[in-house]
């Protein structure tokens, strides 16, 4: 139980396009889910975090205008990139967690998403 | 200072062999904290949570050291299926919900 699955798993881009992630829990109802992003041979970094229903709130440093996020249901949630530039170039993981707090605070990763922007 | 941090290794070691990994962190409120595994070009898997009291799965033995903001991966009986990266990472309460934050890894790699 508890499968993540995102969508592309990798997609090659034009400069200046728009790519939209896909992240849905198969198995679950996920009330909060993560996307998180990764450079090479760096750590993941969280960017923003999402209740379904409500708005995204974005670390530091993310700019939400560029990086658009929906969790308009409890199994989806969506995450644009608008205007992708090649300094965007990374490897986009979701993650989902069921409850907040005690048993369902795992997070349960999905298997990444590898965008190439030319 | 870095939030998380581990030494990057590699550590190479022969099948068999016994390896330890350490990790520290900075912020004395950190609650909860795992290890993962992350292999080549994909997410990371929860290899196993860490608890105060020590815990152990099968050859894996982890360690929490709260006075010392100190972590430990102990792995017995290495396999060469070990070879990954194995990242510790930390959660606190407050803040994002549930923010997970991720050291940049050690890389473990095993060899026949």
């Amino acid at each position: 139980g508890a499968v993540v699955s995102q969508h592309p798993s990798w997609v090659i881009c034009k400069s200046g396009t728009s790519v939209k992630i896909e992240c849905r829990s198969l198995d679950f109802q996920a009330t909060t889910m993560f996307w998180y992003r990764q450079f090479p041979k760096q750590s993941l970094m969280l960017m923003a975090t999402s209740n379904e229903g409500s708005k995204a709130t974005y670390e530091q440093g993310v700019e939400k205008d560029k990086f658009l996020i929906n969790h308009a249901s409890l199994t989806l949630s969506t995450l644009t990139v608008t205007s992708a530039h090649p300094e965007d170039s990374s490897f986009y993981i979701c993650s989902a967690s069921g409850l907040a707090g005690g048993l369902g605070e795992t997070q349960y990763f999905g298997p990444g998403t590898r965008l190439l922007v030319l | 200072r870095k939030e998380v941090e581990q030494d990057p290794g590699p550590f190479n070691v022969p099948e068999g062999a016994t390896v330890a990994f350490n990790c520290t962190y900075s912020n004395s409120a950190s609650q909860s904290f795992f290890w993962y595994r992350q292999d080549c070009r994909k997410e990371p898997k929860l290899l196993m949570s860490v608890y105060s009291s020590g815990n152990e799965d099968g050859r894996f033995t982890a360690q929490l050291n709260r006075a010392s903001q100190y972590i430990s991966l102990l792995i017995r009986d290495s396999k060469l299926s070990d070879s990954a990266t194995y990242l510790c990472v930390v959660k606190l309460y407050g803040g994002s919900q549930g923010n997970l934050i991720f050291g940049k890894g050690t890389k473990l790699s095993v060899k026949p």
